[in-house]
């Protein structure tokens, strides 16, 4: 079974640019979360779908930051325009059910210059 | 307001000792604790988790202990291998709702 996978791994793009980050969750699980690691901090949330709806978006930093799940399989995370204080990793996580662990993907850096 | 820490960002041990990984947390609400192992250029990788109704859960070299009454969460790890050297989130949850991270500790395992 193929885990959780992000794309791209790396992102380096101008200040006011637009990048897209797409996840694949495992087949199967309802539950898709972003999350996001700024300068060696906490894993922060970000926001949760079960599949297609948005059930907590409470961690988005600001309205730069949209967030899909069309079809409820796989999610994008657009960042528009961004800005220095988004670089960081950001992480999809994905989960069967809500009460249960989460599956992590590797992560994509991006980095706002 | 970061209701789960992690105040020592790193620790190092002699392989085939104990090394102990704390974690405290605010909410009392939290039902749920888990413990996340991370190598550079990786996700986090699930280890061990522990349900609030419990106070020990144990998976081969790791055990987490739960102290609800101090809001405490430790991991145990015997003994200590090379290869654990990692970064180690501790987590936790309530109900259905997000998973609340820790800011990490770097495990440094000495051969």
């Amino acid at each position: 079974e193929a885990g959780v996978t992000q794309f791209p791994s790396h992102s380096v793009i101008e200040k006011g640019q637009t990048v897209t980050l797409r996840c694949d969750p495992i087949s199967g699980h309802d539950n898709l979360y972003w999350y996001r690691r700024v300068m060696g901090k906490e894993i922060k949330f970000l926001l949760h779908f079960v599949k297609e709806s948005k059930q907590d978006e409470s961690g988005m930093p600001n309205n730069r930051f949209l967030a899909e799940r069309t079809g409820g399989t796989y999610s994008t995370l657009k960042v528009q325009p961004a800005e220095l204080e988004d670089s960081g990793v950001y992480f999809c996580a994905s989960s069967r059910q809500t009460n249960t662990e989460a599956f992590f993907g590797q992560g994509t850096r991006l980095t706002v210059v | 307001d970061q209701q789960v820490k992690q105040n020592s960002p790193s620790l190092s041990v002699q392989e085939g000792r104990i090394s102990i990984l704390n974690c405290d947390y605010t909410n009392s609400m939290f039902d749920y604790f888990l413990w996340y192992k991370k190598y550079p250029a990786e996700g986090p990788t699930f280890l061990i988790s522990i349900s609030s109704i419990k106070d020990k859960n144990e998976d081969g070299r790791f055990t987490v202990f739960l102290n609800k009454s101090a809001k405490h969460l430790s991991l145990h790890i015997v003994p200590s291998q090379p290869g654990d050297s990692a970064v180690y989130f501790c987590a936790a949850k309530r109900d259905f709702n997000k998973f609340y991270f820790g800011s990490g500790t770097k495990l440094n395992v000495k051969p």
